[in-house]
Formats: structure tokens, sequence, C-alpha cells
């Protein structure tokens, strides 16, 4: 059982450029979401879904796009990249019987 | 809106000593509250939740939290500590697990 799969750990990209951040699940979870984890901050909720076909903005999701075809996958688009968005990536996902959101392992991202 | 407050930034305790780091939140309905603990380069392992019922709950590794609603606080506690707890520590709060917000962290550092 896989859990929370996050691709690739590590990442540098030139600004401007674009990329995207994989996250898969494999516990049939409906609800997945982004956050970003800065310094002195915890994290910051990106965007977010209840379901396949359904995405929804966080509290910071400027610079960046999702989607949602499937109920196992849920990446994360970065457009343009800026260095503002240099930061730590979580993807999660949560089982709405449950109250409980599991975490991948984190996408370390530079932005030069 | 909600928030939540970790006052301690950096907290230092001596191997085998007591450990209390606080959390208060501002939530405008019956608050949904996670602790999570980050080792470096990892990813977010739950300790432990609250979402109704007795107010001290406990969670893995030897943690415990208390809800107080009068003050608005889900302090987490452990009588001992252990080397391997140095780590940082994030309080959480959501409805239904959804959306969380979390703390800024507290970073734990033992001395032996």
């Amino acid at each position: 059982n896989a859990g929370v799969t996050q691709t690739p750990k590590f990442q540098v990209l030139k600004t401007g450029q674009s990329m995207t951040l994989q996250c898969a699940q494999d516990m049939n979870h409906e609800y997945m979401s982004w956050y970003r984890q800065d310094p002195g901050m915890g994290l910051r909720l990106i965007h977010y879904s209840v379901g396949a076909g359904i995405t929804d903005q966080g509290e910071v999701p400027n610079g960046y796009n999702v989607s949602r075809s499937t109920t196992e996958d849920f990446p994360l688009r970065l457009l343009s990249a800026a260095p503002s968005q240099t930061s730590v990536y979580f993807c999660a996902s949560r089982n709405d019987r449950q109250n409980t959101i599991y975490f991948g392992e984190g996408s370390w991202l530079t932005v030069v | 809106a909600q928030s939540v407050t970790q006052p301690d930034i950096h907290i230092t305790v001596s191997e085998g000593a007591s450990l209390e780091l606080r959390c208060n939140y501002s939530y405008g309905a019956t608050p949904y509250l996670f602790w999570y603990v980050q080792s470096p380069g990892q990813g977010l392992q739950l300790l432990l939740k609250y979402f109704s019922g007795d107010t001290l709950v406990q969670g893995i590794k030897g943690f415990e939290a208390e809800f107080k609603r009068s003050q608005s606080s889900f302090n987490l506690r452990k009588p001992s500590v252990h080397w391997s707890d140095a780590a940082e520590y994030f309080c959480a709060v959501g409805a239904n697990g959804n959306k969380l917000g979390f703390g800024a962290g507290t970073i734990l550092r033992v001395k032996s």
C-alpha cells in the first residue's frame, strides 16, 4: 500500500519554466489537496479537490493550476515558475468517512 | 476564518523531561484539531486528533493533547521526552479534516 506518492522529490527550475508536480494515491480517497510549506509559515493550502472533476482554490492559489480527471491523481502545475514559488510542496488525501489527512513525503522545488 | 497560533518557534528540553507545546486556535464552529510531527526532510505524520468527546486525547509515541474550549487551546504534552522526539510539530484546525489551517510550527530540540 503506497499511500500518497509525490514525484519528483527534488526539482530545480529556471524562472519562467513550467512544470508539473505529480500526486497519486491508492486509497480511493475522494478529497485531495496541495499545500506549500515555507519557513515560519507552516503549511498553506494551494488547491483542493473533493472528487474527480471538482477543484477549488485554497489560500494561495495564484501561479498554480490543478485538475482532477481521476480519483487517484491530482497534479499541480506551475505555469511560469517564479523564485517566490521556491518551497516544499505536499500533496494530501482524505477519505470522506475519516477525518485524517494523509500526506505525501514532499517535493522540494527551487526556482532560480 | 480560521487561524492557528503556535507561540513558541523553538523549544529545548532535556531528555527525560516533560514537554508541553502550545497551540491556540480561532475557529467559527466546533473545531477538528490535529497535531502533526515532521522530521527533517520528511513528510508529516499524524500524532493525534480531536473531534469530540473526551477532551484529553491520546496519540502515538506517548503524546497526548487536551482540548480546552474556554481557552481555545489544544496543547500537546509528553511526560518524558526521548532524543528521537526532536522534530518540528504542527498544530492544525479544520472542519471534517478539510482545508486545514496550520500553525507556523514549533521546533523541538532535545538535550542529552
